[in-house]
């Protein structure tokens, strides 16, 4: 079965540092995602991207993040200046189908992002 | 806005016993509804949704859940407990309405343990 991956899979950064945490969404999904679970909270939505623009974004989605598809495979989250509050596990997801809000997302197994 | 609850952080159950996980949800209008579950060192998974139509939906391993609209639920139950349904359970809703976006809006998820 298809499966969105993540790398990598823990992360550890100093804080200031640019990081760039990396998904493949499955290959015939159109819609894609990044989530943030910080330890001990809610699962908390951060961007969608659809056509190679972002669709929707959530106030935590500030100047410091930015997201790309580079290539056809690829979806990449940028966080530009890391700072301690950005420590969380970052999860990708990708969707076959964003628009109609019946379909799942599929999520990837996360990266684990610490910053010191 | 959206919300949703999981009013129990953590379930025990025995083994071969039935389980029953919680979530109640606030949104206006009928919600499409979610569960995903979440494994050690894995990604979320996804077990079942609400759409519409029967109130009562099957899914993955075994699980259901009942939507119930008018105490605003949607408990996940599974009739006979494994040990490996030890997990972390996200319930999770979607609003029809564009104005809610895209994202899933998750509960503070429930963990799970089965007990042999």
């Amino acid at each position: 079965e298809p499966e969105v991956t993540q790398t990598p899979s823990h992360q550890v950064t100093q804080m200031g540092q640019e990081v760039i945490l990396r998904c493949v969404p499955i290959s015939n999904h159109l819609y894609f995602y990044w989530y943030r679970q910080i330890l001990g909270q809610k699962v908390e939505f951060l961007v969608s991207f659809y056509n190679n623009e972002i669709s929707e974004k959530s106030e935590i989605f500030d100047d410091q993040f930015s997201v790309e598809r580079p290539d056809g495979s690829n979806f990449t989250l940028k966080i530009r200046s890391t700072k301690l509050e950005d420590s969380a596990m970052y999860f990708c997801a990708s969707s076959e189908k964003g628009l109609d809000r019946s379909y799942e997302q599929y999520f990837g197994p996360g990266t684990r992002l610490t910053v010191t | 806005a959206q919300s949703v609850a999981q009013p129990e952080d953590q379930v025990n159950v025995a083994e071969g016993n039935p389980l029953t996980v919680k979530c109640t949800y606030s949104v206006s209008g009928n919600p499409y509804l979610f569960w995903y579950v979440q494994y050690p060192n894995r990604g979320l998974q996804f077990l079942l949704k609400y759409i519409t139509g029967d109130n009562l939906v099957k899914g993955s391993y075994g699980f259901e859940a009942e939507f119930n609209k008018s105490q605003t639920s949607f408990h996940l139950k599974k009739p006979s407990a494994l040990v490996s349904d030890s997990a972390l359970y996200f319930c999770a809703v979607r609003g029809l309405f564009p104005a809610y976006g895209q994202n899933f809006v998750f509960g503070p998820g429930t963990r799970l343990s089965v007990l042999p």
